[in-house]
């Protein structure tokens, strides 16, 4: 079974702080996604990762970055959190290209911003 | 942009019944189309995917594609209380995938 793993299921942080996420999947996948969801938005593709050391901006990436030094682990960073980032975040990833391949989950995080 | 709209509900319907769910997407390149199914507080877990035009069925939920009316729905017969979630839509498109906002069902015992 694929397994995706996030860091941790609720937190909270102090405006300004610097934030870390991460997330880790253990079936050797090449793509994996940063998105977030929230009530009525749906969820929304942050950045995603098609290889070690790639990064490409999804719909929203204002105020995060990226880091993603291992094929495993794709990191989210926010450089300096507000209370507008308060929202659940989920972690993706799919094994190549071909079109049938479907999305993996982690549990999300639900981060709040206070 | 590439949208992907679905009826927020919420959709009700009798235990047994068959639920109904609509998604239409805007790309005409989409390439392959999947269900999840989103219970609160919880991510989302894949029901099924479609890439062709047609019907493809598993066990009680049935997908269908019409890619010439740029539109996708989920069947699911026989409808039980466990089936109370959110159901999102999502469409691939290279190796980006487009969810919609989602559809609450509450199947009523």
């Amino acid at each position: 079974d694929v397994k995706v793993t996030q860091s941790s299921r609720y937190l909270v942080k102090r405006t300004g702080e610097k934030v870390f996420l991460e997330c880790v999947q253990d079936m050797d996948h090449e793509n994996m996604f940063w998105y977030r969801q929230d009530p009525g938005l749906g969820l929304r593709l942050i950045y995603f990762s098609y290889d070690v050391k790639m990064k490409e901006k999804g719909d929203i990436p204002e105020g995060y970055s990226v880091s993603r030094e291992k094929k495993e682990r794709f990191s989210l960073i926010l450089e300096s959190a507000s209370t507008n980032q308060t929202s659940m975040y989920l972690c993706a990833s799919i094994r190549g290209s071909q079109t049938y391949n479907e999305q993996f989950f982690g549990p999300g995080t639900r981060l709040t911003v206070l | 942009q590439k949208e992907v709209e679905q009826n927020s509900g919420p959709l009700s319907v009798p235990e047994g019944a068959i639920a109904s769910l609509n998604c239409t997407y805007s790309d005409r390149g989409s390439q392959s189309f999947f269900w999840y199914r989103q219970y609160s507080g919880k991510s989302p877990e894949l029901i099924m995917f479609i890439y062709s035009n047609g019907d493809k069925e598993d066990g009680r939920f049935t997908a269908q594609l019409n890619k010439a009316s740029q539109y996708v729905s989920l069947l699911i017969r026989d409808s039980q209380p466990s089936d109370s979630a959110t159901y999102l839509c999502a469409v691939r498109l290279g190796n980006q995938f487009y969810f919609g906002t989602g559809t609450s069902l509450t199947v009523i015992p």
